[in-house]
């Protein structure tokens, strides 16, 4: 079975500072990763992903995260934060080849202070 | 085009009532999933819809708890003599074969 640990359900940066949200997994096989950001009363909406081929994945909003098959750990970095990244952040995964539903981890509120 | 929609944005019930919840996924899109994120147990899969192949219902809690999907499109999520442990944030999501999944705004289910 796949699981997901999110370290830190909360985390607080500065304004233009470093924001580090960790995500390790165990499944089996390296599965396909995913972070996605949820804010105050929305949907979840697709930050980037891994599938196969370059282990440093570029998304949306200035984000990133590498792969580390080694580590088993997806974690999520952006090197200036702005308070509009103040959200709900979801690493997930999905098993590679079989069915296709998400587990989450339990997600990390980060708040970004002036 | 229009992303994934849900109906009722929210919904109040009382306890023992049934309630549906529907998603409307992206045109197209032959996959849809419904999740249920709730405080104490995050953010959980429920039921997998994939073309016209059988459901995927291993995430579903109990057997008061049912989906289908008409058409390939539009699907419902049914639950029955509600109970307060229900009460959770109900998402839908929608994608095409291998492809990543796009969420709805979700339905806020509140049972009193």
């Amino acid at each position: 079975a796949q699981s997901v640990t999110q370290l830190g359900s909360h985390v607080s940066v500065s304004e233009g500072a470093l924001v580090l949200l960790r995500c390790n997994y165990s499944s089996s096989v390296p599965p396909y990763l995913f972070w996605y950001v949820q804010y105050p009363n929305q949907g979840l909406q697709l930050l980037l992903k891994y599938t196969t081929g370059a282990t440093l994945v570029k998304g949306i909003n200035g984000f990133e995260a590498e792969f580390k098959k080694s580590e088993t750990s997806f974690h999520l970095t952006k090197p200036s934060a702005h308070m509009r990244d103040a959200a709900e952040y979801f690493c997930a995964v999905e098993k590679r080849w079989t069915a296709r539903q998400l587990t989450f981890g339990s997600g990390t509120q980060l708040t970004v202070l002036p | 085009g229009a992303g994934v929609s849900q109906s009722p944005s929210n919904k109040v019930t009382e306890k023992g009532k049934d309630v549906e919840l529907r998603c409307d996924p992206i045109s197209g899109h032959t996959a849809l999933y419904w999740y249920r994120q709730s405080l104490g147990q995050g953010l959980e899969f429920l039921i997998y819809f994939q073309g016209n192949s059988a459901p995927d219902k291993s995430g579903l809690p109990s057997d008061r708890f049912s989906a289908e999907r008409t058409g390939g499109s539009v699907s419902t999520l049914t639950i029955q003599r509600t109970q307060q442990e229900d009460s959770a944030v109900y998402l839908c999501a929608s994608s095409s074969p291998a492809y990543e999944q796009y969420f709805g705004p979700g339905t806020r289910l509140t049972v009193t």
